[in-house]
């Protein structure tokens, strides 16, 4: 079946340096790929997504691209702020049987420090 | 921008009694999902339905679970006989499904407590 592996967290890093949190997958098909931030306290908010192979989703200087040669989906950030710190979650989404498959990651806890 | 509401935010039951969680999903949506999330653990799919019955569930999703869309605007999720171990954070989600990359969009969760 479908699956996501993200690395363990947390991750910890002082404010401005630079973020990779690694997201790679196992999916039949063509699936799309997405990362979502949950904020403490609230739910899960699309952060940025990739519908095909190559294609970079970018969204608040977060970018990720969509290596189908590794089957790999590694979110980056160049300059990581206080605010970025959040539980991030890699998800693959197919259509399977007439309807959307939406799989996670566990999820990679970042914090950042002043 | 339309979101999906969940309530109650926070609902705390003894154990054995029956609860009900509530969604209202974006309006123009076809396709709601449940997942939860135990405290610090990963997000895990319950359930998914479309065009008013279950497309697929989870090996969590036993009898003790049902969803119901009772009117065109409300989706939820009963647990008959609840237990110490369904205590989590219970998201809702909602996709238009226009297209095979229609993001979910999620809901606050609603925390709840079984003692």
């Amino acid at each position: 079946g479908d699956s996501v592996t993200q690395m363990e967290g947390p991750v910890t890093l002082s404010e401005e340096a630079f973020l990779t949190i690694n997201c790679t997958y196992t999916a039949t098909g063509y699936p799309s790929l997405f990362w979502y931030v949950q904020y403490p306290g609230e739910g899960l908010q699309l952060l940025l997504k990739a519908t095909k192979a190559d294609d970079k989703g970018s969204n608040k200087g977060f970018e990720a691209t969509y290596r189908k040669e590794t089957t790999s989906f590694h979110l980056e950030k160049g300059s990581v702020q206080v605010s970025d710190s959040a539980v991030y979650f890699c998800a693959l989404s197919r259509f399977s049987g007439g309807y959307q498959k939406v799989t996670f990651g566990t999820g990679t806890k970042l914090q950042v420090i002043p | 921008e339309p979101e999906v509401t969940q309530t109650p935010s926070h609902q705390v039951t003894q154990m054995g009694q029956e609860v009900i969680l509530r969604c209202v999903p974006i309006s123009n949506h076809l396709y709601f999902y449940w997942y939860r999330q135990i405290l610090g653990q990963k997000v895990e799919f319950l359930v998914s339905f479309y065009n008013n019955e279950i497309s697929e569930k989870s090996e969590i999703f036993d009898d003790q679970f049902s969803v119901e869309r009772p009117d065109g605007s409300n989706f939820t999720l009963k647990i008959r006989s609840t237990k110490l171990e369904d205590s989590a954070m219970y998201f809702c989600a909602s996709s238009s499904g226009e297209t095979y990359n229609s993001p979910l969009h999620f809901g606050n969760g609603t925390r709840l407590t079984v003692t």
